[in-house]
């Protein structure tokens, strides 16, 4: 979804079920992609990255997909934890642009007990 | 090894001040961003330093400018603070020259303009 001002797009998991979070970016000249997590006071923590001659890359209980007809990504977590609340935000990037990133607005996650 | 830090974590200032934030890179790393992150919104880039020269700047006035020291530290400086000017300064650092280079982030300096 999209967020206007201070609203975040939400999502409520039960603990043990899987999360996606979406994401559409914006330049279709982006050749790399990258998930960070944001927990409150602390700053992004990087999570995984994609290039876009992929359109899929797993970690550990994180998968990113990538769909660049759409312009859209993904970030699909297993097994969700409590750990895992946190804001999310996905990030665009020009290889060879000296990894200045354009971040979308964020989703926040909340995983319930 | 330590990572990203930033100093002060937080700051009052008023209007018309003058502010400077200061970032330490992670250890081994030769490049620094500073990025702006607004309540409930993403960061928003800033400038990159390497080499002890702005490399790219994002869409911020001249009010806003920066400094690469010998040893990779950073500072970030805002000049005529605006109530706007209220948010989150993130510094983020990393190696150029390393293919997949990834940005590690401090946790912030917390400036509110009153």
């Amino acid at each position: 979804g999209e967020s206007v001002g201070l609203h975040l797009p939400t999502l409520s998991v039960q603990e043990g079920d899987n999360s996606i979070i979406n994401c559409a970016y914006s330049n279709s000249a982006s050749d790399y992609f990258i998930w960070y997590k944001q927990e409150s006071g602390k700053g992004p923590q990087f999570i995984i990255d994609i290039r876009s001659n992929m359109d899929k890359r797993q970690g550990q209980r994180v998968t990113v997909l990538l769909n660049k007809t759409v312009k859209h990504l993904s970030l699909q977590i297993a097994a969700t934890q409590p750990g895992d609340s946190a804001v999310y935000f996905c990030a665009e990037n020009l290889l060879g642009s000296a990894r200045q990133l354009t971040f979308g607005s964020g989703t926040q996650l909340t995983v319930l007990p | 090894d330590a990572g990203v830090t930033q100093s002060p974590t937080h700051l009052i200032k008023t209007r018309g001040q003058q502010v400077t934030l200061r970032c330490s890179p992670k250890s081994g790393h030769d490049t620094v961003s500073w990025y702006q992150q607004a309540l409930g919104q993403g960061p928003q880039f800033i400038f990159q330093y390497y080499e002890e020269e702005e490399r790219q700047r994002g869409n911020f006035p001249d009010r806003f400018s920066g400094h690469q020291f010998p040893n990779y530290s950073s500072e970030l400086n805002v000049n005529a603070l605006l109530l706007g000017d209220s948010a989150l300064y993130l510094c983020a650092s990393s190696l150029t020259r390393q293919a997949g280079e990834k940005l590690f982030f401090g946790s912030g300096t917390q400036l509110s303009v009153l």
